[in-house]
């Protein structure tokens, strides 16, 4: 079965640069979702998408963007990067605008490492 | 406080016996759980959802939720090395998902 797919899996950026991941969701899923996992951490809801419109924000730095687009892929784009955003970048999707049963299905991840 | 708190463990147990894991959480307005296992390096993989009190079992995975204790478990048996993982709790009242800091499951062989 298809599953999300993400890319890059890797990204080497400087600080204060820039870098966009990318995220297609599982066919007919109209929900995605992005999380950031720090080392030795859980994944944190960073904000997700429902239909193209934000549905959802949570601890996503001011420094950071998102969007749905019309085929309902995703991109997160972060801007003025800090050693700090060095982790691993989820997406994850679901079906029926995340509703009672909000099953979330994750992508494999795009690692990012800020130098 | 965590909204989601599991043990870290390591929890150990030898290959064939049952693990068992344990969630709390603080959200009475949850309305969803679920279980996610989560190799190294790798991305969550959801292996149980359950959303009423009670049991529900899944081949060798069972997941019980008990609502007014605001508890959530699940058993995993005849555990195998290939288990071994990090098994992270989740719950969700709306969308988002809110994770605990997972418990790391060692199977011995």
């Amino acid at each position: 079965a298809a599953g999300v797919i993400q890319s890059p899996r890797h990204l080497i950026k400087e600080k204060r640069e820039t870098a966009t991941l990318k995220c297609y969701p599982i066919p007919r899923h109209d929900t995605v979702y992005w999380y950031q996992q720090g080392p030795g951490q859980d994944p944190q809801f960073l904000i997700s998408f429902y239909e193209k419109m934000q549905s959802d924000k949570g601890s996503i730095p001011d420094r950071f963007s998102a969007q749905q687009f019309s085929d309902y892929h995703s991109e997160l784009n972060m801007s003025s990067l800090e050693l700090g955003d060095s982790a691993l970048y989820f997406c994850a999707s679901s079906l029926a605008g995340g509703g009672a049963n909000n099953e979330q299905f994750f992508g494999p991840g795009t690692r990012l490492t800020v130098l | 406080q965590k909204e989601v708190e599991q043990n870290s463990g390591p929890l150990s147990v030898p290959e064939g016996a049952i693990a068992s894991l344990n969630c709390t959480y603080s959200d009475r307005g949850s309305q969803s759980f679920f279980w996610y296992r989560q190799y190294s390096g790798k991305s969550p993989e959801l292996i149980m959802s359950i959303y009423s009190n009670g049991d529900k079992e899944d081949g060798r995975f069972t997941a019980q939720l008990n609502k007014a204790s605001q508890y959530v478990s699940l058993l995993i048996r005849d555990s195998q090395p290939s288990d071994s993982a990090t098994y992270l709790c989740a719950v969700t009242g709306r969308r988002a998902l809110t994770f605990g800091s997972g418990t790391r499951l060692q199977v011995q062989p």
